[in-house]
């Protein structure tokens, strides 16, 4: 089984502040890695997917970045809505997802 | 607009069953194909189970022999059907639809129902 593993699992920031949250994968995904975003009692959203590829209609302060086993999310300029819990997802071999990275407010 | 809507979740003791219904609109559930992903409390979440627009059918280890996936394509609805049912199925199960381009992966999701596994 594919593990995944992001860090960190929580990250304190401010609005405007830019944030970057990593994903590595136990063996190569290649680029197979989806990141979505998730609020309390909320339905989970899919940002990126191909690791690098915007959902259509999320904002383009967020990108993806990575292959084979390291992936990053960043966020650049961190906004009142961002506030949120995100969770990577590879899809190469069955799916399986990282622990989440909570985005709380400073 | 894809929405999903999960119901059928509650307490239920261990060894017991439940069935998880997904309402799904805005597509057709005959033609997808559809997962189930849950997260336990504390927990990231956890793929538990799909089923691919052939009917073809996969389960997670920890559910494989307790859990059957299946929808209604007249309802358009997606099922999971829970048996023996343990405390670490504890979690809020979320019904998704999956994308293929290349790979298959999820992109709706529906709010989630809480299932609760106790005595």
């Amino acid at each position: 089984d594919i593990q995944m593993t992001q860090s960190p699992s929580t990250l304190s920031a401010s609005v405007g502040d830019r944030v970057t949250i990593t994903c590595r994968a136990s063996q190569s995904i290649s680029y197979w890695l989806a990141w979505y975003q998730h609020k309390p009692g909320k339905a989970p959203k899919l940002l990126i997917y191909k690791a690098s590829t915007l959902e259509s209609g999320v904002p383009s302060r967020f990108s993806g970045s990575g292959s084979g086993t390291e992936f990053t999310l960043t966020i650049s300029s961190l906004q009142p809505d961002d506030f949120a819990t995100y969770h990577c997802q590879q899809y190469s071999s069955y799916w399986t997802f990282g622990q989440g990275t909570k985005v709380e407010i400073k | 607009e894809v929405q999903l809507v999960e119901s059928g979740g509650g307490l239920v003791q261990p060894g017991g069953s439940l069935r998880l219904t997904c309402a799904a609109s805005g597509f057709s559930v005959s033609s997808s194909s559809l997962s189930w992903v849950r997260q336990a409390p504390g927990k990231g979440l956890e793929w538990v189970s799909i089923i691919f627009g052939d009917g073809s059918t996969h389960y997670a280890d920890s559910v494989k022999g307790r859990f059957t996936i299946s929808r209604d394509n007249f309802k358009n609805t997606l099922y999971l059907q829970m048996n023996s049912l343990r405390p670490e199925d504890t979690a809020v199960y979320h019904c998704a639809t999956d994308r293929v381009d290349g790979r298959v992966f999820t992109d709706h999701w529906g709010q989630g129902t809480l299932v609760t596994v106790a005595s």
